[in-house]
């Protein structure tokens, strides 16, 4: 399979707990994407990385939030101190030219 | 200014018939157009998309119509098969697609056998 991939593809946790998702992108893609999706809402975005550098944060990104690419391979997302509010699938894409290709996303529920 | 406002909400369609879905932005720094389907507990996969300097793109049973002055785009299904049942959403990024993706909220589309 060739696609973006995510892991785990669901995680509950308990409030309070820290949490950390994977993903691998395409591998040719330089961009990668972090966006949040609540039921019943569009993806909402994240961050993203060119490579290895962290272009841009979005406001929705506390710093509870912390995501990484190191050496522009696969990336990271922590949630440290979880809350309930952060329950919400988080999606992965990547992309070479323009054209985003979402994973399957980890569904995150704090209970 | 960063708002895509898609709609409807939800769509209920025939089958055989057309499903259109409706978006509008603001920003007119927006320079790429793409639209997703989404099924239950799967990631959004990339359906069809356009830039502005076109005012209509066909692949297969799906059509983007983009009206630049009214800063509006359109997704119609042809001949809607139950399998198009999903979610739609809209999306809008500057730059030609490298910046991120501001998305619309959604449309549900039922198509009836």
């Amino acid at each position: 399979d060739t696609g973006v991939s995510q892991d785990p593809r669901h995680k509950i946790t308990k409030r309070g707990q820290n949490v950390t998702f994977r993903c691998d992108p395409i591998s040719e893609h330089n961009r990668l994407y972090w966006y949040r999706q609540t039921l019943g809402q569009g993806p909402e975005f994240l961050t993203y990385f060119q490579n290895e550098a962290q272009l841009e944060k979005s406001r929705l990104l506390s710093d509870r939030f912390s995501a990484e690419r190191p050496k522009g391979s696969f990336s990271t997302l922590e949630i440290q101190r979880t809350e309930q509010g952060d329950s919400a699938m988080y999606l992965c894409a990547s992309s070479l030219a323009g054209q985003a290709f979402f994973g399957q996303g980890t569904r995150l529920t704090v209970v | 200014q960063q708002q895509v406002k898609q709609s409807p909400q939800s769509l209920i369609v025939q089958k055989g018939g057309i499903s259109i879905i409706n978006c509008a932005y603001e920003n007119t720094a927006f320079d790429y157009f793409p639209w997703y389907q989404q099924f239950p507990g799967k990631g959004p996969a990339l359906l069809i998309a356009i830039r502005p300097d076109v005012s209509e793109k066909k692949e297969g049973r799906f059509t983007i119509s983009f009206n630049k002055s009214a800063k509006q785009f359109s997704l119609h299904i042809m001949d809607s098969q139950p399998g198009d049942s999903a979610t739609y959403f809209c999306a809008a990024s500057a730059t030609g697609g490298y910046n991120k993706l501001i998305f619309g909220a959604g449309t549900r589309l039922a198509v009836h056998p």
